[in-house]
């Protein structure tokens, strides 16, 4: 089955620096890979996702990139601000994944003013 | 309109107790998910139902019963359960399978402590 590893498990930035997160997959069989954001007492809340015949895909102040190659995606959060303080999750399913979404360990963020 | 409600949203309950978990959707999704969250954990998958039929049971023990009335409802009976059955069950829904690549939509979580 599908296993997703996600790196850092924590990350510390100041308030206007970039933040990056990433994740590896191992079925190359995967072609869809969104990413969760999840704040304290919350829901998980899908913030962008990509899709495998797409290389990068960008809303605002977050983008996600996709190497297929090399099996693995990242999310890149730019101009971060205390809001973006949160856990954030990376997952992938394929076509014949039936329904399962595998989640990364989850990245804890912390942006300091 | 993406919406999954899910009740209630708190719930404690004795070890010989049955209880029931209640989740419904309007988006017209016929996938629907439970989901079990431990704190600092992600999402762990139980049960996947397809067009209101059990599509997968991630070898979950018989005190947790899903149910699928409709296309718009999934719950979740409980009994028997355990302290470490102690959790957030998150619902979900997509408009199919996520193998068709379908954002899944999350609930706001039903926190469950078993005493």
């Amino acid at each position: 089955g599908e296993n997703v590893e996600q790196h850092p498990s924590t990350l510390s930035v100041q308030e206007g620096d970039s933040a990056v997160i990433k994740c590896t997959y191992s079925d190359s069989a995967s072609n869809y890979f969104p990413w969760y954001k999840q704040e304290l007492g919350k829901r998980p809340q899908l913030i962008i996702d990509i899709r495998s015949n797409v290389g990068e895909k960008k809303d605002q102040r977050i983008a996600v990139t996709l190497n297929k190659t090399a099996k693995h995606f990242s999310l890149h959060i730019t101009e971060t601000q205390p809001e973006d303080s949160a856990v954030y999750f990376c997952a992938a399913s394929g076509t014949d994944s039936w329904g399962k979404l595998q989640f990364g360990a989850g990245t804890q963020v912390v942006v300091t003013p | 309109d993406t919406e999954v409600t899910q009740t209630p949203k708190h719930l404690v309950m004795g070890m010989t107790n049955k209880k029931s978990l209640k989740c419904e959707q309007h988006m017209g999704h016929r996938a629907m998910y439970w989901y079990k969250q431990k704190a600092k954990k992600p999402p762990e998958l139980m049960f996947v139902y397809s067009y209101e039929k059990l599509s997968i049971n991630e070898s979950v023990p018989s005190r947790f019963s899903p149910e699928c009335p409709n296309s718009s409802l999934l719950n979740l009976h409980l009994h028997a359960l355990q302290p470490e059955d102690s959790a957030l069950y998150l619902c979900a829904s997509s408009l199919s399978r996520t193998g068709s690549g379908n954002t899944i939509y999350f609930g706001e979580g039903s926190w469950l402590t078993v005493v």
